[in-house]
């Protein structure tokens, strides 16, 4: 495993499904990040975990949307009820700690039709 | 969280010319500084950073400088090239919140 990985990298859903995202960070990273970005604009910061720990949340994350981190490796991140301004690219990062460089995956665009 | 301001929002410039992004942050506890470069349809990758018992990084062509008193850091890219077309994003820590990127275009 040499960097993050995410799947699947593409997905298109029917509004009201509900969706799962899978991210795989680099091994020995316990801090994991999850971001939203929509074309021109910065990633939206949507959670954050240290180890299996959620240690924030957005406001902008409604109650549609979960993450979770059960073992402290790989992350989940699901969307119910899928809506179409959920169409986005969804991004995952991890670091080995706080204060360091954070390695994004190559993220998971959303469609929602 | 910490609160990341970023301007401009968009900057263009001519090739050979340098090319400033400034960032605020609110949060006095903030104590590293990563600058993110994003071309299209790519991942967002680090070009720099900054801790905070420094007030300037340099690299290359790139250098960034951290003023705590303000509150803000800013990142200055030299002699621009076409190549440096791209967006630009300033994050804070501990959560690794960014800012709304500056899109860079060199024209040549």
């Amino acid at each position: 495993d040499t960097g993050v990985s995410q799947n699947p990298r593409h997905k298109i859903t029917k509004r009201g499904q509900n969706v799962t995202f899978r991210c795989d960070p680099i091994s020995e990273h316990n801090r994991l990040y999850w971001y939203r970005q929509t074309l021109g604009q910065g990633p939206e910061f949507l959670t954050y975990f240290q180890n299996e720990a959620q240690l924030e949340k957005s406001r902008l994350l409604s109650d549609r949307f979960s993450a979770e981190r059960p073992k402290g490796s790989f992350s989940t991140l699901e969307i119910q009820r899928t809506e179409q301004g959920d169409s986005a690219m969804y991004l995952c990062a991890s670091s080995s700690s706080t204060n360091t460089e954070a390695f994004f995956g190559q993220g998971t665009r959303l469609t929602v039709v | 969280g910490e609160n990341v301001e970023q301007h401009p929002s968009t900057l263009s410039v001519q090739e050979g010319d340098s090319a400033v992004i400034k960032c605020t942050y609110s949060d006095s506890a903030s104590n590293y500084f990563p600058w993110y470069k994003q071309e299209l349809g790519k991942r967002p990758q680090l070009i720099i950073d900054i801790r905070s018992n420094v007030g300037e990084k340099k690299d290359q062509r790139i250098a960034v400088t951290l003023n705590k008193t303000a509150k803000h850091f800013s990142l200055h890219i030299t002699e621009t090239q076409p190549e440096d077309s791209a967006v630009y994003f300033c994050a804070a820590t501990g959560d690794m919140r960014f800012g709304a990127g500056t899109r860079l275009t060199v024209k040549p």
